[in-house]
């Protein structure tokens, strides 16, 4: 079955503490991204990645780096989390051509205190 | 700069009723959209998509209509069912745009609830 398994589901955490929320796709996608979901925001794009060891910035990078080491797998790291991202995560992957649909993740809901 | 917009953050309709969600966009270089589905607690799942060389495509109850020269798209849900009830995302990406292709741009969402 195609998807994309991300963990943990639900984690809450302190300030500064450094995590990863790990994003995995079995479809052999080229492209993968992070995405984070707030009240009245929408998506909003963290991070992607075009292609292993090919990472770029999305629209809010600030406090997260990531990685692509492997065509599967695309770690999402808060290396000192703050309140402020406190939020809903999403990983996605598709293609990587302009007409393809992005399957997404079940979503990690990150709580930091 | 928000590229795709969804200017009503929600929808009330009535069972069996039709939907209409509308989606703009602001960037000419976009030629495919696609709309997704969320339920809470859940992932956005693909709906239904369309290419910039059509102007309508359908799939069972829900048809996406799009007006290249208003940057406009629409999704039609007909009937609606109560199943139906959940936030509904516009996207729109380019089928060649160097460093960014792949990229989807998402709108902000609109919450739809279809009452019995």
């Amino acid at each position: 079955e195609a998807q994309v398994t991300q963990n943990p589901r639900y984690l809450i955490t302190v300030t500064g503490k450094k995590l990863t929320v790990t994003c995995s796709q079995n479809m052999n996608h080229e492209y993968m991204s992070w995405y984070r979901q707030d009240p009245g925001l929408g998506l909003r794009q963290i991070y992607y990645s075009m292609n292993v060891e090919v990472t770029d910035k999305g629209d809010v990078p600030e406090g997260y780096k990531v990685s692509r080491k492997e065509k599967r797998n695309f770690p999402l790291i808060l290396e000192s989390p703050s309140p402020n991202q406190t939020s809903l995560y999403f990983c996605a992957s598709n293609l990587g051509t302009g007409a393809s649909e992005a399957f997404f993740g079940q979503g990690t809901r990150l709580t930091v205190v | 700069d928000q590229q795709v917009k969804q200017n009503s953050p929600s929808l009330s309709v009535q069972e069996g009723r039709i939907s209409i969600l509308n989606c703009d966009y602001t960037n000419s270089m976009f030629d495919y959209f696609l709309w997704y589905k969320k339920y809470p607690a859940e992932g956005p799942t693909f709906l239904i998509s369309i290419s910039s060389i059509k102007d309508k495509n359908e799939d069972g109850r829900f048809t996406v209509f799009l007006n290249k020269s208003a940057k406009h798209l629409s999704l039609h849900i007909v009937p609606s069912q109560p199943g139906d009830s959940a936030v509904y995302f516009c996207a729109a990406s380019a089928y060649d745009r160097g460093s960014t292709l792949g990229r989807l741009y998402f709108g902000r969402g609109t919450q739809l609830t279809v009452w019995p």
